[in-house]
């Protein structure tokens, strides 16, 4: 079936350091990808999304492209603050011709940065 | 424009009873997902309703169930607790079709059976 899987951590990082957190996935056809990001004690939100081989995805600051050639989604930015710290996942959902499947979650990578 | 509301935030439950956790979606989206995340198995996708049909499931057991209202509000239920039930609870909501664009998820429901 269907899934995702993003590198494991925790990553630390240092202020204004860059960041690349990885994301590969196996699925049939041509799903939609996405990265969502939950702080602690709250639900996910969605960070950027791409919805076709090549799309960049971007919003504040965070960058990802999709890459169908590799089955990647890697996400990057080229520095961090302290505020960036939390829990980032890598998801994908399938397209069935204007229906849907559910969304597909990798394991998450849990992101510290320090002053 | 309203988030997605989850209710309640924190439950404490006895192993052996049932529990209904409500969510609200962003007015105007038609489709409501619920996920369950645990330190263990992550998020794991435990069905969605469309149009108060249930559209998709996970592979859960007949304990866990939902429904959908006319207002496109759902509530979930877990019948006979388990203390591997105690997770986080999200709901999640769509636009009506498809989610490719996306969902917004609620804040979750925490739950914890002892």
């Amino acid at each position: 079936g269907d899934s995702v899987t993003q590198m494991e951590g925790p990553v630390t990082l240092s202020e204004e350091a860059f960041l690349t957190i990885n994301c590969t996935y196996t699925a049939t056809g041509y799903p939609s990808l996405f990265w969502y990001v939950q702080y602690p004690g709250e639900g996910l939100q969605l960070l950027l999304k791409a919805t076709k081989a090549d799309d960049k995805g971007s919003n504040k600051g965070f960058e990802a492209t999709y890459r169908k050639e590799t089955t990647s989604f890697h996400l990057e930015k080229g520095s961090v603050q302290v505020s960036d710290s939390a829990v980032y996942f890598c998801a994908l959902i399938q397209n069935y011709g204007g229906s849907q499947g559910n969304l597909i979650f990798g394991k998450g990578t849990k992101l510290s940065v320090k002053p | 424009k309203a988030g997605v509301t989850q209710t309640p935030r924190y439950l404490i439950k006895t192993r052996g009873q049932q529990v209904t956790l409500s969510c609200s979606p962003i007015s105007g989206h038609r489709s409501v997902s619920w996920y369950q995340q645990t330190p263990g198995q992550g998020l794991q996708f435990l069905f969605e309703y469309f149009s108060e049909t249930q559209r998709n499931k996970g592979n859960f057991p007949g304990r866990f169930s939902g429904r959908q209202f006319s207002n496109s509000r759902s509530e979930m239920n877990v019948s006979t607790l388990e203390l591997g039930d105690s997770a986080l609870y999200l709901c999640a909501s769509s636009l009506a079709g498809t989610g490719v664009f996306g969902y917004t998820f609620g804040s979750g429901t925490r739950l914890t059976v002892v």
